[in-house]
This record gives structure tokens, sequence and C-alpha cells, in this order.
């Protein structure tokens, strides 16, 4: 089990310019998660999605982010238009849900850095 | 207000010194899943359980979900426990809320 993968680990961009990152859940979990991290808030939930349907995005900025889910295997998180401020630590994280038992296990992060 | 909040938010300790971490949380929860965190690095879970209590190595969990609070005890805590925690509210594997976690510094 290789555990949550996230791509690329880290990813610099111009202001403007847009910012794709990949997360491959753990196999078999049925919810993944999106969350920010940054020195000043701390963890932010932003999304998740339940059986490849987004169930709650109540954490996401309503403009410029999007996230999908196409199929079990793998999501992205889009940022359009990138600015200084989405300059964070990305995670991704995946359990399985409504089991008794269940924790959420975390990727290592995308740093992005917008320059 | 905060639905989780953790203390101390930073925390001194001699090495072999055994370290209490508290959370409180809001509002209901499942359960509670703790977390460590190295600067810059990736989040690890270390303990996640409903109320009572769960131990792994030197880690003690304790959780009161009725009076929505819990702990983690480190005992004879090491250099290398130096980092971040951090305490997260859990809904059956739903979305976590976290708290600002507490930075623990163990010195020789």
């Amino acid at each position: 089990n290789a555990g949550v993968i996230q791509t690329p680990r880290h990813k610099v961009t111009g202001k403007g310019q847009e910012a794709t990152l990949w997360c491959e859940p753990i196999s078999g979990h049925s919810a993944v998660f999106w969350y920010r991290q940054t020195i000043v808030q701390g963890l932010e939930f932003l999304t998740y999605f339940r059986n490849q349907a987004p169930i709650d995005d109540s954490g996401m900025p309503k403009e410029r982010f999007s996230a999908q889910m196409p199929n079990q295997s793998h999501s992205t998180l889009k940022i359009q238009s990138t600015q200084p401020q989405d300059s964070a630590v990305y995670l991704c994280a995946s359990s399985f849900l409504g089991t008794a038992n269940t924790e959420v296990f975390f990727g290592k992060g995308t740093r992005l850095t917008v320059v | 207000g905060q639905q989780v909040q953790q203390s101390p938010a930073s925390l001194v300790l001699q090495e072999g010194e055994n370290a209490e971490l508290q959370c409180n949380f809001s509002s209901t929860a499942t359960r509670l899943q703790w977390f460590y965190q190295r600067p810059g690095g990736s989040l690890v879970s270390l303990l996640s359980n409903p109320s009572g209590t769960k131990h792994t190595g030197r880690l003690t969990s304790t959780t009161v979900t009725k009076e929505r609070r819990g702990s983690l005890h480190i005992s004879s805590s090491q250099i290398t426990d130096s980092g971040t925690y951090l305490c997260a509210r859990n809904n059956a594997g739903a979305k976590l809320t976290f708290g600002g976690g507490t930075r623990l510094t163990v010195r020789p």
C-alpha cells in the first residue's frame, strides 16, 4: 500500500497561470478530501468526494478553484489564474466512510508557490 | 468560534519527561484523530479512537466524546518527538476539523 499519492510535490507558477494538482487515493477508499495548509490559517478543508460524487465544497473559494474526481483512482484540484495568496501546501486525503474504525490518511502534499 | 481547540499552543520538555496535550471540541464527534507533523513534513496519523483509551508505543490517546474532550499522552519524551501535534474531530470518516496544534520541543 503506497498510501495517498500526490503529484507534483512542488509546483511554482507565475501569477495568472493555471495550476493542476493530482491525487491518487488509497485503493478501495470511498472518500477523497482536499485540504490546504498555510502558516497563517493552519489546515483548512476545501472539498470532498464520496464514491466520486462531490459532497461538500464549502471550503472552496468560489472563483478560480475547482475539483474533480473522474474515476475512483484519481482526483484533481485546479486553480485558475493563480494568485500569490494561493501559495500553500495542498493536501489530499482518503478514507472509508461510515465505519466505526474510520481513519483519514493524508498524502505528502503539493507545495504550490505563486510568484 | 473555533470548533477544535488545542492546548497548550507550545510545550518545551526535557528529554525523558512526559507530555499531556489537550483537545476540546465544540460540536459532536464520532472520534478524535491525532496527527504528527514535522516542519515541512507530511501529516502522519498517530491514533484515532472514539470514546475510550488507545495505546501505541509511548502514546496514549483518551477521548471522552460526551464531554467533548480528548488528550494525547506522550511518555518518556525523546528529541525525535519534537514537532507539531494536531487533533482533528472526525465524523465517521467525513471531513476533519483541525485544531491549531501543539508545538512540542524536546531538549536534551
